[in-house]
């Protein structure tokens, strides 16, 4: 049973526009939220978190929307750049950091073309 | 942020041959864990290890398949016992970094099991 889905294996966009990546959830006890960023060869890199009482937040380029009605996050990337081409991961977690196990999606593979 | 060092980065390994996996963080955690990611999955976590007690593994994984040490608070490894091609996956240790709930992971070990 996958409680984190990403359903989109992969997205392409050009240079410059603006990069969705989207999560659902099925875990109603999932609280905090984190995107991974991936590249080949490489372990997955911390992007940014949200946690289950805001909507928003925001580090430079990258917004994380999350919608707990629907169960739904997503990652803006905008402007993307083509350094950003790697696989994304959607993470999610319970109880308010009690329970440190993360459970993620399948990834998405964004390329960002030149 | 903690930087983890993790190898074997790949191997080759024969079928009912075991494989340990290392990984050394340049500071003191308190907990380790160690994910597997797969041929088109998510990364599923597979136990938690604390430094002098036993690691906690999750569902579908046992600790005479997946023995794990932690002798002290910058090592851990893990070992892949009795393995078969389904083991061929990418595994990653991973630590806690900080109270964002931010991980920092290894660069993984990819495993081929012939």
């Amino acid at each position: 049973d996958q409680q984190v889905k990403q359903n989109s294996p992969s997205l392409s966009v050009q240079e410059g526009r603006i990069s969705i990546l989207n999560c659902d959830y099925t875990n109603s006890m999932f609280d905090y939220f984190l995107w991974y960023k991936k590249y080949p060869a490489e372990g997955p890199t911390f992007l940014i978190s949200i946690s289950s009482i805001k909507d928003k937040n925001e580090d430079g380029r990258f917004t994380v929307f999350l919608n707990k009605s629907a169960k739904h996050l997503s990652l803006h990337i905008v402007p993307s750049q083509p350094g950003d081409s790697a696989v994304y991961f959607c993470a999610a977690s319970a109880e308010g950091g009690s329970n440190y196990k993360l459970t993620f999606g399948k990834g998405t593979l964004l390329t960002v073309n030149p | 942020s903690a930087v983890i060092s993790q190898k074997p980065s790949r191997d080759i390994c024969q079928r009912g041959t075991s494989l340990t996996i290392q990984c050394q963080v340049d500071s003191q955690v308190t907990m380790m864990f160690w994910y597997r990611q797969q041929p088109g999955q998510s990364l599923t976590l597979i136990a938690t290890a604390n430094q002098g007690s036993e690691a906690t593994y999750e569902s579908g994984f046992v600790i005479d398949k997946f023995p794990i040490s932690r002798p002290n608070l910058t090592f851990s490894t893990l070992t892949v016992s009795n393995m078969s091609p389904e083991d061929s996956s990418i595994y990653l240790c991973s630590v806690e970094v900080g109270s964002g709930y931010g991980y920092t992971f290894g660069s993984g070990t990819r495993l081929t099991v012939v």
